[in-house]
Parts: C-alpha cells; sequence; structure tokens
C-alpha cells in the first residue's frame, strides 16, 4: 500500500489478556519505529528495528512488551498479561533510514478494562 | 520522557491568520522536525530542519532554528479550517534515529 497500516484500529482486552498489535510498513523502509502515545500527549518511542533487527528496545515499558520483525517488513508489538496502564494508542512508523522523515500509520488505540 | 515543549500548548485563531508555534527542547540535535496530527489519526511529517539550517520554508510553513537557545518556530501563513490540528516538534537527539516529542500544540481555525 502507499502507507503505513496498522492493525486493528481499535482492541478491547481485558486485564491480563495478551494482546498482538501489526504493523505493515511501507515497502522498502529499512527502519520500523513502535512509539506509545497517551492522551494528550505527543508520542514516547519504544523500540526501532533495522530490517529484521531490533537494534534499540530502551522504550519498553516492561519485560511484558515484547516486539519482532522476523521477516524484516511486517512487525508485531505483543503485550502480554496486559494491565490498565497499557492502555494507549501504540503508533508505528517506518523511514527510509535514520535522519529520514518518518511516516506513521493511523495507530491502535488500545483499551484494556 | 519528552524531548520537547510546544508552546503555546492552545491556539485558537480565525482563517486567514497566521499561527506560531514555538518549541524548545533541551539537548544537542541533528535535525528537528514538525508534524501534524488530526484527531484519530497518525502523524504526518510537514518539514525537517537540520541543526546547520536556520530556516526553511514548504509551501505556507515556515520554520526556523536557533540552536544556541534550542529552539524551533513554526509559522503557518494564511490559515485554513483544515490546519486544524495538534502540531508537534521532533528531535533525534541522543540515538540519533528515535523521535522525541514534545506534548505538542492544540490549532483551532474558525471559519
Amino acid at each position: 500500500g502507499a502507507g503505513v497500516s496498522q492493525s486493528p484500529r481499535y482492541k478491547v482486552a481485558k486485564r491480563g489478556q495478551d494482546v498482538a498489535l501489526r504493523c505493515d510498513p511501507i515497502s522498502g523502509h529499512v527502519s520500523l519505529f513502535w512509539y506509545q502515545q497517551a492522551l494528550g500527549q505527543g508520542p514516547e518511542f519504544l523500540t526501532y528495528f533495522q530490517n529484521e533487527a531490533q537494534l534499540d528496545k530502551s522504550g519498553l515499558p516492561s519485560d511484558r512488551f515484547f516486539a519482532e520483525r522476523p521477516e524484516g517488513s511486517v512487525s508485531t508489538l505483543k503485550i502480554q498479561r496486559t494491565q490498565q496502564e497499557d492502555s494507549a494508542v501504540y503508533l508505528c512508523a517506518s523511514s527510509t533510514g535514520t535522519g529520514s522523515p518518518q511516516h506513521f500509520g493511523d495507530g491502535t488505540r488500545l483499551s484494556i478494562l | 520522557s519528552q524531548q520537547g515543549e510546544e508552546d503555546p500548548q492552545a491556539l485558537s485563531i480565525q482563517e486567514g491568520e497566521n499561527a506560531t508555534m514555538n518549541c524548545s527542547y533541551k539537548t544537542s540535535i541533528n535535525n528537528l522536525q514538525w508534524y501534524r496530527q488530526n484527531s484519530g489519526r497518525g502523524l504526518v511529517h510537514l518539514i525537517l530542519i537540520r541543526s546547520n539550517e536556520r530556516e526553511k520554508h514548504s509551501g505556507r510553513l515556515r520554520v526556523t532554528l536557533d540552536t544556541s537557545k534550542k529552539s524551533s518556530s513554526l509559522l503557518i501563513t494564511a490559515s485554513r479550517a483544515a490546519d486544524t490540528a495538534s502540531y508537534f516538534c521532533a528531535t533525534d537527539s541522543g540515538s540519533g534515529y528515535a523521535l522525541n516529542f514534545g506534548k505538542g500544540t492544540s490549532l483551532l481555525v474558525t471559519p
């Protein structure tokens, strides 16, 4: 597709459930990023991939968060044993490389009940 | 942690007026970017200014950068109702790839 695609757009889960969020980056984009955006705040960095390699996961809030990009294209962000504080919009972005503009998807709005 | 701070937090103007938003940041940068976010949507890249540039234009947008003051401004001229959105500045300080965003300026342009 022309842009970054994220699915699902909305996800409601009960506390303690596991969730998986998908990101389809722009074809050919080497760099892929995940951000978390709380209501009324700017996005906060979670993790960064260059092709299939996860080069930085310093922003992941806890070991319940796990991201992968096994073939260097589609990426999945998984959250295990969800907590209420995980409720946020999760944004995926891709770019041609570091220092280049990042192209964002519309995000997945996650609500934990 | 949020690196940048936008000012004002909210701005309301009428169509045709100019809108100016400011951004301050804390550490040295390679570049600074401005993004727009419409409600319920992702961020759209507007403009990138490198640390060795002082001013950049793109259509109705004008961005300035003052690295000595660690600040930037975004000017939108002749605003339109469609410019209503939140505007964020983002820096790549530290890692050189992860963007650090401020809390954004919420712009409302009324017809």
